[in-house]
């Protein structure tokens, strides 16, 4: 079996700060994700990646960017910290792209103050 | 695009009771099904996966049903035990390049 790894566990920022979270997967798995996650609002696509160096725009990419370094990381950027913005963001990862199973990471809890 | 929605957003059932949730989707073209389990502080942990062509699929005390006629997806929790308390996500798709479509997440509690 695999791991996938969400650092840091909590990030608590500024309003207007830039603001990195990072994700490791030893699947070996092709296709990366970042969701994001609010109470009672499920889990929305923000950016995904296929292999390494590519990037793919989901539903909430405004104000965010990301990086697929290598195959088994993929970073999350939140360009400029919303005052008041609490959330969850997962990662998770899937073979391909093509409807394999994906596997989340534990999440990283953003505060912003 | 598909919609889901996710139904109860809250439960709760006594230990040893069975406990129902419910996903309506809206696309036709749907042909991937997943239930995921959400613990307190973790991330999403895959239950179960269905294709389209499946109406049913039982494991380890857990039963997802289809049915393609009205859209739906259920899990259906038999015997619940505390252990179970977490929130619960369905998840569609319909192949292919498609992304996954999730619910708004049920939080059920089984009372000891």
């Amino acid at each position: 079996g695999g791991i996938i790894t969400q650092t840091p566990k909590f990030l608590i920022g500024q309003e207007g700060q830039k603001l990195t979270l990072k994700c490791q997967q030893n699947f070996n798995h092709d296709t990366m994700y970042w969701y994001r996650q609010d109470s009672g609002k499920g889990l929305r696509l923000i950016y995904y990646s296929i292999t390494e160096n590519d990037l793919q725009k989901g539903d909430l990419s405004e104000g965010y960017d990301a990086s697929r370094e290598k195959k088994s990381s993929f970073s999350l950027t939140v360009t400029s910290a919303q005052k008041n913005e609490m959330a969850v963001f997962l990662c998770a990862s899937s073979i391909t792209d093509n409807q394999d199973t994906q596997y989340f990471g534990p999440g990283t809890r953003l505060l912003v103050l | 695009g598909e919609q889901v929605e996710q139904r109860p957003p809250h439960l709760s059932v006594p230990e040893g009771d069975s406990a129902v949730i419910i996903c309506t989707y809206t696309d036709s073209a749907t042909a991937y099904f997943y239930w995921y389990k959400q613990e307190p502080g973790a991330g999403l942990q895959l239950l179960m996966s269905v294709f389209s062509n499946v109406d049913r699929k039982e494991e380890q005390g857990l039963t997802v049903l289809l049915n393609k006629k009205d859209k739906q997806l259920s899990l259906n929790l038999t015997a619940a035990h505390p252990g179970d308390s977490a929130v619960y996500f369905c998840a569609v798709s319909a192949g292919g390049a498609d992304r996954l479509t999730f619910g708004k997440g049920t939080q059920l509690i089984i009372q000891p």
